[in-house]
């Protein structure tokens, strides 16, 4: 069955670069979950698309961006690097927007801010 | 303020003994709740979720949990333990209206001696 894809599986930066963070979600989800895992931390929940429409935002800096596009692949844009955004980055991804849906995990992407 | 608290960082057993793992969670209003697993150098996987109904679930690989209301607690349990249990667990919870963003707990590592 399909998974979840993430791009790259990791990513290594300088301070101040910008990354791009890629998610595909598994055909004919519609809604995409964006989380953060810093080292030894509890995912956190950054932001969320559904239809192509932010439906939900948490603690995502300034500095980060995402969207979702008419395919439902999401980006994540994350300008102005720092040391304290590396960590691991996934996406989950559900059929319509709801509690209840199993929330379909993608294998994550690791920044590295050096 | 919406939290997860898992009591447990790092669990080490023997196989065929049994396990539980504490998650107590704070959140005002109807929830949902969850515990996933993370094998080494995998994604998050769903083991089992709890939504309304009996409050003892089953999952997959023979988990279980308990919902108990009074002790806002999901605690997660399996009789007997095998090495291919080894992993990180995660207990999380969303809101039965909120658009299915979860709140992670800490995450605890269970190691399981061959």
């Amino acid at each position: 069955a399909a998974g979840v894809i993430q791009s790259p599986r990791h990513l290594i930066k300088e301070k101040r670069e910008t990354a791009t963070l890629k998610c595909y979600p598994i055909p004919r989800h519609d809604t995409v979950y964006w989380y953060q895992q810093g080292p030894g931390q509890d995912p956190q929940f950054l932001i969320s698309f559904y239809e192509k429409m932010q439906s939900d935002k948490g603690s995502i800096p300034d500095r980060f961006s995402a969207q979702q596009f008419s395919d439902y692949h999401s980006e994540l844009n994350m300008s102005s690097l720092e040391l304290g955004d590396s960590a691991l980055y996934f996406c989950a991804s559900i059929q319509g927007y709801s509690s209840y849906n199993e929330q379909f995990f993608g294998p994550g992407t690791r920044l590295t801010v050096l | 303020a919406q939290s997860v608290s898992q009591h447990n960082h790092h669990v080490i057993l023997s196989e065929a003994a049994s396990l539980e793992l504490g998650c107590n969670y704070s959140y005002g209003g109807t929830v949902n709740l969850f515990w996933y697993v993370q094998y080494p150098g995998q994604h998050l996987q769903l083991l089992l979720k709890y939504f309304s109904g009996d409050p003892l679930v089953k999952g997959i690989k023979g988990f279980e949990a308990e919902f108990i209301k009074s002790k806002f607690s999901f605690n997660l349990r399996k009789p007997s333990v095998q090495w291919s249990d080894t992993a990180e667990y995660f207990c999380a919870v969303n809101g039965g209206n909120q658009g299915g963003k979860l709140i992670f707990g800490q995450g605890t590592e269970l190691s399981v001696k061959p």
